[in-house]
């Protein structure tokens, strides 16, 4: 069967539709995640983050999940529009200063209207 | 946050030459740090750099062919020597947001580099 919170590199949807990106994350000692938009030709952009002491945060149409137990983070878009085209990475690092993040594959999203 | 210029954005290198990306920050910061961007690929560490100190460098990436100044609390290089086709991807500065620590990184455009 589908693997709960599977990866997938690309990802289309309808504008209006509600999207849902994943990511798996590797160290059981990260203790902060961060969600980036890249468009093209551009650096990463921080969208939204999250620490390990809750499950669940939201912002303006976007939700960001954290599962500590199975390691896995997603990204929920709502009301997805061609603006939101981009790859997605998830990022991991601890809350201890002077750590770097460590970046998760990418996902790219495709919204046609 | 910070605002972070690279220059150059963009460049076509022969095999052999070596070429110095810039970064510079409107304000001033701990640490910077350097990532590489291969075609399709995700993010990768380069080295983190901290003013006054020598570049603490990742798994893989070495001081000769990726050396990086950091003469001020706004400013850094990378240099890609000795490019290769290998080379060829794109290489982001970033900093960390407030005056020390990671956690939140500010990415700058980045410099593509295609090496021929």
């Amino acid at each position: 069967g589908e693997s709960v919170g599977l990866h997938l590199p690309t990802l289309s949807v309808q504008e209006g539709d509600n999207s849902i990106i994943n990511c798996a994350y590797s160290n059981s000692a990260s203790d902060y995640f961060i969600w980036y938009k890249q468009e093209s030709g551009k650096g990463p952009q921080f969208i939204i983050d999250i620490r390990s002491n809750m499950d669940k945060r939201q912002g303006q149409r976007v939700t960001v999940l954290l599962n500590k137990t199975v390691k896995h983070l997603s990204l929920q878009i709502a009301a997805t529009q061609p603006g939101d085209s981009a790859v997605y990475f998830c990022a991991e690092t601890t809350t201890q200063a002077g750590t770097a993040l460590i970046f998760g594959k990418g996902t790219t999203l495709s919204v046609s209207s | 946050s910070a605002v972070i210029s690279q220059k150059p954005s963009r460049d076509i290198c022969q095999r052999g030459t070596s070429l110095t990306i810039q970064c510079q920050v409107d304000s001033q910061v701990t640490m910077m740090f350097w990532y590489r961007q291969q075609p399709g690929q995700s993010l990768t560490l380069i080295a983190t750099a901290n003013q006054g100190s020598e570049a603490t460098y990742e798994s893989g990436f070495v001081i000769d062919k990726f050396p990086i100044s950091r003469p001020n609390l706004t400013f850094s290089t990378l240099t890609v020597s000795n490019m290769s086709p290998e080379d060829s991807s794109i290489y982001l500065c970033s900093v960390g947001r407030g005056s020390s620590g990671a956690n939140v990184l500010t990415f700058g455009a980045g410099s593509r580099l295609t090496v021929l």
